[in-house]
C-alpha cells in the first residue's frame, strides 16, 4: 500500500527566502506525482505534475523534482512572498491505483 | 476550476439523519472522486467513479454510498451520519491522459455531525 509522508508538518521563513518542502513515498512504481497549494477553506489547485519519466518540471518561482529510486520529491520555491503561504499537498498516482496524498506542510511567509 | 461545483457548501446535522452532498461538473469529465479531509490525516478517498454507475470504494468507504446516474453529478449519501464523518468533503475529477493525469478539485463541504 502506497504511503505518503511530508516533512516539515509546519514551517515559517522570512519573506525573500528560498525554501524546500519535501515528499517521500514507499512505492516507487508511480505513475506521476503532483503538488497542489490548498488556500484555508479553499479546494486544492494543481501546481507542478510530474510523469514518472521526468526529472523535474518547473512553473516560474516553483520547482518540482523527482527521484523515484529513493522515493523522493521536493518542491523548490524560490523568492517566497507572503502570497505564497498556504498548504502544499503532494499526490503520487500509482499504475492501476488512485491517487494518494501526504498530510501537507503548512508554510507562512512572513513580511 | 475545472466547472466543478459542490452543494450545499455547509451543512449542519443531527446523528443518525441521512445526508447527501451532491458534485455537479459541466465538463464531461469521466472520473469523479470524493474525499475527506480531516487534521492530521490529510485527503483520504471515499469512493469514486469511473463512468455512470461504475463506481468504486476507497480507502475510507464505511458509512457512505455513491450514485452517479447522469455523467455531470456525483452523489455522496451518508446512510446513517455519525459525529465521527464531521469533516470537509472535497469532490474531484480527472481524466486519463498518458500519465497526465491531474485531479481538480471543488471548493468543499464542510459537514459538522451534532
Amino acid at each position: 500500500k502506497q504511503e505518503v509522508t511530508q516533512i516539515p508538518a509546519a514551517l515559517s521563513v522570512p519573506e525573500g527566502e528560498n525554501l524546500v518542502l519535501n515528499c517521500s513515498f514507499t512505492d516507487s512504481a508511480i505513475y506521476n506525482l503532483q503538488w497542489f497549494r490548498q488556500d484555508p477553506g479553499k479546494g486544492l489547485t494543481s501546481l507542478l505534475l510530474i510523469q514518472s519519466s521526468q526529472r523535474e518540471q518547473t512553473s516560474g518561482r516553483l520547482n518540482a523534482s523527482l527521484d523515484k529510486s529513493s522515493g523522493r520529491s521536493t518542491l523548490y520555491i524560490a523568492a517566497s512572498q507572503p502570497g505564497d503561504s498556504a498548504t502544499y499537498l503532494c499526490a503520487v498516482l500509482n499504475y492501476g491505483q488512485n491517487f494518494v496524498f501526504g498530510p501537507g506542510t503548512r508554510l507562512s511567509v512572513l513580511p | 476550476d475545472a466547472g466543478i461545483t459542490q452543494s450545499p457548501r455547509h451543512k449542519v446535522t443531527e446523528t443518525g439523519t441521512p445526508v447527501t452532498l451532491r458534485c455537479h461538473q459541466t465538463e464531461n469529465h469521466r472520473y469523479m472522486y470524493w474525499y475527506r479531509q480531516d487534521p492530521g490525516h490529510g485527503l483520504r478517498l471515499i469512493h469514486y467513479s469511473y463512468g455512470v454507475k461504475d463506481t468504486d470504494k476507497g480507502e475510507v468507504s464505511d458509512g457512505y454510498s455513491v450514485s452517479r446516474s447522469k455523467t455531470e453529478d456525483f452523489l455522496l449519501t451518508l446512510e446513517s451520519a455519525t459525529s465521527s464523518q464531521t469533516s470537509v468533503y472535497f469532490c474531484a475529477i480527472s481524466e486519463p491522459a498518458g500519465g497526465w493525469e491531474t485531479q481538480y478539485f471543488g471548493p468543499g463541504t464542510r459537514l459538522l455531525v451534532l
